[in-house]
């Protein structure tokens, strides 16, 4: 049965820095890897579609990566700003993408001023 | 293009009632799902579809009903209301391959059962 972790569960860091937001899952099979954003009482918001045979991805401060094999993914944020502040959100779909997300249990940021 | 739209927004539901959660695409994909999100617990899969007329289980259907009979639509049925099922759900949607922007998400359901 896969299963995603997140670590840190919670991270707090001054503005301006950048920052690392971990994703591991048990079942190396998968068929793409995405990473949400997620306000309090919101709704989730895509960020990164990652491919299997991609190894990462980028958008604006975003950074993406994907190592398959040891079933890892990683989140890189530059230059953090307080607007950064939420909850983010990994999950995997399987390779027989039949639709269904696996999620982690999410690490909230908190980025001070 | 409206997305994902979920209604009602927020529902209040006495135990042994009944209803009925929307959820409509507009984006013409054929995977759509339902997920539930509890402290704690994080999103878990519900019901979901891989096309018109095709329905399947996820890791917690128990007490839940669902049908496509569109592309479009997604309706997911509570046919009891128990106050374990008290919970925010969000309905999701892609494109088979799931590229572009992968999965949508509609804006949540806060249910209460009281």
């Amino acid at each position: 049965k896969q299963e995603v972790t997140q670590i840190p569960a919670a991270l707090s860091v001054p503005e301006g820095e950048n920052l690392v937001l971990n994703c591991s899952f048990t079942d190396s099979a998968i068929y793409n890897l995405q990473w949400f954003r997620q306000d309090p009482g919101k709704g989730l918001t895509s960020l990164l579609l990652i491919q299997s045979s991609q190894r990462e991805q980028t958008s604006g401060r975003l950074n993406a990566s994907l190592d398959k094999s040891s079933g890892r993914s990683t989140l890189y944020i530059a230059a953090s700003q307080p607007g950064d502040s939420a909850t983010y959100l990994c999950a995997v779909t399987g390779s027989s993408n039949t639709g269904k997300l696996i999620f982690g249990q999410g690490t909230t940021l908190q980025v001070k001023p | 293009n409206a997305g994902v739209t979920q209604t009602p927004k927020f529902q209040v539901l006495k135990t042994g009632q009944s209803m009925t959660l929307q959820c409509a695409q507009d984006m013409n994909h054929e995977y759509m799902s339902w997920y539930r999100q509890d402290p704690g617990m994080g999103l878990r899969l519900i019901h979901y579809s891989v096309g018109a007329g095709i329905t399947d289980q996820g890791e917690v259907p128990n007490g839940y009903n669902v049908s496509r009979s569109t592309t479009e639509d997604f309706p997911l049925r509570l046919l009891s209301a128990a106050p374990s099922q008290t919970s925010v759900y969000f309905c999701a949607s892609s494109s088979p391959g799931g590229y572009g922007y992968g999965y949508t998400f509609g804006s949540g359901t806060r249910l209460t059962v009281v």
